[in-house]
């Protein structure tokens, strides 16, 4: 079935420093890659999405590349700060289905 | 504008035990789903609805049943709770199309004894 690998499972950076989590899908079929963070206790909230007409988007300190043929997608966040402490989710979604990762619980050490 | 309830947030059910998790959004959202979060595993799709009237099967779907109320209304059962289905609940909702946000409700954690 579907499904999608995402690395580290773990990032511990240092306030300021840019954090890189990457993830790989195996549905060819998936045209939409949403990137969700989750603090503890709480939902999951989107913070950004590409779709797969698009190599690259940005928003700010935050920006996710995909390349299709290779099946890979990243985030990046660039100098990050305490408050980007939080379970990062990458997920795909062809169709209905929207199938996540493990998830990346990221620490920013200030 | 409350966007996605569920009900309710704590639940302790012992083994055998059956329960009904609830799910309703107000954005008028055709799609409608159901996640389990276990540490280290992320989000595993339980069910979904992709349109009022339409259920379809998920990654983890054994020891659940849905149904999709409505178009506002989508719930998870349990018939005879086990422990190996403790666990936090998410419903969440998207509008219809590939490409298109999914927005969470607050959670429902379960457990089983």
């Amino acid at each position: 079935g579907e499904n999608v690998e995402q690395h580290p499972s773990t990032l511990s950076v240092q306030e300021g420093d840019s954090a890189v989590i990457k993830c790989t899908y195996s549905d060819s079929a998936s045209n939409y890659f949403p990137w969700y963070k989750q603090e503890l206790g709480k939902r999951p909230q989107l913070i950004i999405d590409i779709r797969s007409n698009v190599g690259e988007k940005k928003d700010q300190r935050i920006a996710v590349t995909l390349n299709k043929t290779a099946k890979h997608f990243s985030l990046h966040i660039t100098e990050t700060q305490p408050e980007d402490s939080a379970v990062y989710f990458c997920a795909s979604r062809g169709g209905f289905k929207t199938i996540f990762g493990a998830g990346t619980r990221l620490f920013v050490k200030a | 504008n409350a966007g996605v309830t569920q009900t309710p947030k704590f639940q302790v059910l012992k083994t055998g035990q059956s329960m009904t998790l609830q799910c309703a959004q107000d954005m008028n959202h055709n799609s409608m789903y159901w996640y389990r979060q276990d540490p280290g595993m992320g989000l595993r799709l339980i069910y979904y609805s992709a349109s009022e009237g339409t259920t379809d099967k998920g990654e983890v779907p054994n020891g659940y049943n849905v149904s999709r109320l409505n178009k506002r209304e989508f719930s998870l059962r349990l018939e005879s709770a086990a422990p190996s289905q403790t666990s936090v609940y998410f419903c969440a909702s998207s509008d219809q199309g590939a490409s298109t946000e999914a927005f969470f409700g607050q959670g429902t954690r379960l457990t089983v004894v």
